[in-house]
């Protein structure tokens, strides 16, 4: 158990609705990252945010969105859903922004699919 | 960040030691090597990271070259259990947002 968890696990819905995934980082982490795994992608990094603000961003769409909260839960918001866009999401924490000793740490993941 | 080449899928007997190599010979000076792996859909699992000397946990050792182009993920006496995929990582620890990027990896498959 990494300690970073992840709702739903699983979730079904149609094309053209829109979903949130939430995410609550390890106790005392401050970044969380969001990253999109498909069959044909592999894992790819959609964005980061550090103690409230984005710090980075991916190839995340711009159907999606994400923010986090001052308590340092993150949610992403997934819009105008499309049959691609049926994967797992992977939330990540880790305590700072940069440094050696910044490991990041992944939740087991949401399965999004879309019908 | 620095690209990573590993061989796409490698084969262990179980109880022996797995050695998994990665090339990355565009490593720079403030970069450090991650090794994380990856069990069939579950979330990617931290092993081990690295600057230049060889590194040592529960999990597994991390041998990084001199010149640093180069490094293997040595499982000691592998199980079952760490049939994965396993991903080589070379990380920048400043600016660019500290993210990891992932390649494609290498499936290790343990057999009895």
């Amino acid at each position: 158990d990494s300690g970073v968890t992840q709702t739903p696990k699983h979730l079904i819905t149609a094309t053209g609705q829109r979903v949130t995934l939430r995410c609550s980082p390890r106790s005392g982490d401050l970044s969380v990252y969001w990253y999109q795994q498909s069959l044909d992608q592999g894992l790819q990094f959609l964005i980061q945010y550090y103690n409230g603000e984005e710090r980075a961003k991916g190839n995340i769409l711009e159907r999606f969105s994400a923010q986090q909260f001052p308590d340092l839960h993150s949610e992403l918001n997934l819009s105008s859903l499309e049959l691609g866009d049926s994967a797992l999401y992977f939330c990540a924490s880790s305590p700072q922004d940069r440094g050696s000793g910044n490991t990041i740490y992944f939740g087991e993941g949401s399965w999004l699919t879309v019908v | 960040d620095a690209k990573t080449t590993q061989p796409p899928s490698m084969d262990c007997a179980e109880g022996r030691a797995a050695n998994l190599p990665c090339n990355h010979s565009t490593i720079s000076g403030n970069e450090y090597v991650y090794w994380y792996r990856q069990i069939h859909s579950q979330g990617p699992q931290y092993i081990i990271h690295g600057l230049k000397n060889n590194e040592t946990n529960e999990m597994a050792s991390l041998i990084i070259t001199e010149d640093r182009k180069s490094s293997t993920l040595i499982l000691p006496h592998a199980t079952l259990r760490d049939t994965a995929v396993y991903y080589c990582i070379v990380r920048p620890l400043a600016g660019g947002g500290n993210k990891l990027t992932f390649g494609t990896g290498t499936q290790l498959k343990v057999e009895l």
